[in-house]
């Protein structure tokens, strides 16, 4: 069983719709928390980061749940070009980071 | 601002081959991962340095073999290369824990195609 789990694709959305998925961890004592966005065939790139009750940045927000362990990422008004696999990152707090599987939203005209 | 580099971005080689990848982390970044993702797969890590000292591993194999020089560019070199290992490969620089977020920052990743 994976540390970091998260939901499985893919997400099939529709333009300006709104999109949600978790991801859990399993390590009680993870301290940060990550969304990271990759494309196909490039690297990841940090999306947010996710320390304490949550954030927001545009029409993306992440929202943390400590007593239940999980992470949520939320996508409002789905641009063609959120397109992409969204990968759940934790620093276990020994400075190593789980990585979930990634989710993969897909955003249709 | 300046990012994580990666060499070479593409590389091909013949089974049992051997094969070096460079990675220039982030300036005043003190830890450097590196990480192999295959096709439909998340990065599975590999190793990582601290300070120029190997600070944990991951799944990489015997014949992988890595490490940090004193200007804090790493390498990784694989020998008696596989089909198998064919993969992208990325290197990730993070920030000193004791000044700031821990946040992984990765190349644009170097590609291997061993045939």
């Amino acid at each position: 069983r994976k540390e970091v789990e998260q939901d499985p694709g893919p997400f099939n959305v529709p333009e300006g719709a709104t999109v949600a998925f978790n991801c859990t961890y399993s390590n009680s004592a993870s301290q940060s928390f990550f969304w990271y966005r990759q494309d196909c065939r490039k690297e990841p790139k940090l999306l947010m980061s996710v320390y304490s009750s949550g954030n927001e940045d545009g029409r993306f927000t992440a929202q943390l749940n400590r007593a239940s362990q999980y992470i949520s990422l939320l996508i409002r008004d789905s641009k063609l070009s959120d397109s992409a696999t969204y990968l759940c990152v934790v620093d276990d707090s020994w400075g190593k980071f789980q990585f979930g599987a990634g989710t993969q939203v897909v955003v249709t005209p | 601002a300046a990012g994580v580099i990666q060499s070479p971005r593409h590389l091909i080689k013949e089974k049992r081959e051997t094969a070096t990848l460079k990675c220039y982390p982030i300036p005043r970044h003190d830890t450097v991962y590196w990480y192999q993702q295959g096709p439909g797969q998340d990065p599975q890590f590999l190793i990582s340095f601290y300070e120029k000292m190997q600070s944990d591993k991951g799944s990489i194999p015997d014949r992988f073999s890595a490490q940090q020089f004193s200007d804090y560019h790493s390498e990784l070199n694989m020998s008696s290369l596989e089909l198998g290992d064919s993969a992208l490969y990325f290197c990730a620089s993070s920030f000193d824990r004791g000044s700031g977020a821990n946040v992984l920052t990765f190349g644009a990743g170097s590609r291997l195609t061993v045939l």
